[in-house]
């Protein structure tokens, strides 16, 4: 399976602990996108790589937050000191970016408890 | 900022019958995906429109993009169990990121 793959796909922990994301987009594409979802709402953008450069974070994403994409294909998403407002599945998506159109492909996505 | 607005939110419906799923925004977007997620699982990509006035079918699945690019509609035709799930439209606008809809939950009942 070539898809965008996540690891791990769930997590659980302790409020005020460290966590880390790993996000292994579909080979040949150049973008990597990372988004949050709560339950029962839609994935809202969190930020955006195109090759090694983040191009993009949203307000959403305080500075607790760090993502890297540092040879241009994996990529990581850490959270420093969880909050349970943390608490949501993060997807990766990557796409192959040629003009303004382009299809983005998900991962399965990670979930993260924090208690 | 660019808003999607899906409709109905939710959906419950015997099989057989047939629906709607409506995907709106006063923004213009270059193309609109449709996604349909399972609990617990990532989006799967069910279909990019990029034409206005675009009509795509998969099966018993029609979708429909606005001739302005602003809209777009999901039809199902005889639902079955099996397409159960939160259906979402997403929406570029020509620039990197897609901007996803607050989601249809549709449940289908044998």
């Amino acid at each position: 399976d070539t898809g965008v793959s996540q690891d791990p796909r769930h997590k659980i922990t302790k409020r005020g602990q460290n966590v880390t994301f790993r996000c292994d987009p579909i080979s040949e594409h150049n973008r990597l996108y990372w988004y949050r979802q709560t339950l029962g709402q839609g994935p809202e953008f969190l930020t955006y790589f195109q090759n090694e450069a983040q191009l993009e974070k949203s307000r959403l994403l305080s500075d607790r937050f760090s993502a890297e994409r540092p040879k241009g294909s994996f990529s990581t998403l850490e959270i420093q000191r969880t909050e349970q407002g943390d608490s949501a599945m993060y997807l990766c998506a990557s796409s192959l970016a040629e003009g303004a159109t382009h299809t983005i492909y998900f991962g399965e996505g990670s979930w993260l408890t924090v208690v | 900022t660019q808003l999607l607005e899906q409709s109905p939110q939710f959906l419950s419906i015997q099989e057989g019958e047939n629906l709607t799923v409506y995907c709106n925004s006063s923004s213009v977007f270059s193309s609109l995906q449709w996604y349909r997620q399972e609990p617990g699982e990532g989006p799967v990509l069910l279909v990019t429109v990029v034409t206005g006035g675009e009509v795509k079918k998969l099966k018993r699945l029609t979708f429909q993009f606005g001739d302005a690019r602003k809209d777009s509609s999901l039809h199902i035709t005889a639902a079955q169990p099996g397409d159960t799930g939160l259906y979402l439209c997403a929406g570029g606008g020509g620039t990197y990121k897609y901007i996803f809809g607050t989601g249809t939950r549709l449940k289908v009942l044998a």
